[in-house]
């Protein structure tokens, strides 16, 4: 069941521009993944941060993570016209994921 | 990260029928979901299948309209029976690793007619 939103529904940047979506979530997690999910097709796991850590990195994805305030956010530095696609937070709780409502994100050339 | 496959990518199907969609994984896994994406929207959860048990529903999703088989440790199937066009979605199956990442299936595209 989804138990989380996120914010923006929608961001259209400039190319070389940085993207910040945020997500929220309802209950305790073992840890928060993001996915990337382009045109409809499957999903592409982008990083997984853990509950007892507060920020992480992957090339060009920076995730943070705030339990106190159940939230998490993923910022994309430098983007490109591929990483238009759709974004999705995903907590997971006793082996389940629950999804965010995900942001559309569209990078202009 | 384990490798996953699903058949059918799409099918175009008429209402009343049934529908049976596989999973293959290139490695042992023990929990093996499957999500529906409905158009539009984020994914839904709709049960949880391990290897040896009998599948575990989430509220709203029910074994007469979404049955699940699970032979062994890389392969499942979900039939969506008695087909209506609210069944439309995109039905994806994952497999959580070790790490307890969660990976995907490139998903199958379902219209009902």
């Amino acid at each position: 069941s989804q138990q989380g939103e996120e914010d923006p529904q929608a961001l259209s940047i400039q190319e070389g521009e940085n993207a910040t979506m945020n997500c929220s979530y309802k209950t305790s997690i073992n840890n928060l993944q993001w996915y990337r999910q382009n045109s409809g097709r499957g999903l592409v796991h982008l990083i997984l941060i853990r509950s007892n850590e507060r920020e992480k990195h992957s090339g060009r994805l920076r995730v943070t993570l705030d339990t106190s305030k159940k939230s998490s956010s993923l910022l994309i530095t430098a983007s490109r016209a591929a990483d238009t696609a759709s974004y999705f937070c995903a907590s997971l709780n006793d082996y389940k994921l629950s999804f965010g409502a995900g942001t559309t994100v569209t990078v202009r050339a | 990260s384990a490798v996953i496959s699903q058949k059918p990518s799409r099918d175009i199907c008429q209402r009343g029928t049934s529908l049976t969609i596989q999973c293959q994984v290139d490695s042992q896994v023990t929990m093996m979901f499957w999500y529906r994406q409905q158009p539009g929207q984020s994914l839904t959860l709709i049960a949880t299948a391990n290897q040896g048990s009998e599948a575990t529903y989430e509220s709203g999703f029910v074994i007469d309209k979404f049955p699940i088989s699970r032979p062994n440790l890389t392969f499942s199937t979900l039939t969506v029976s008695n087909m209506s066009p609210e069944d439309s979605s995109i039905y994806l199956c994952s497999v959580e690793e070790i790490t307890e990442e969660q990976y995907f299936g490139p998903g199958t595209r379902l219209t009902v007619t």
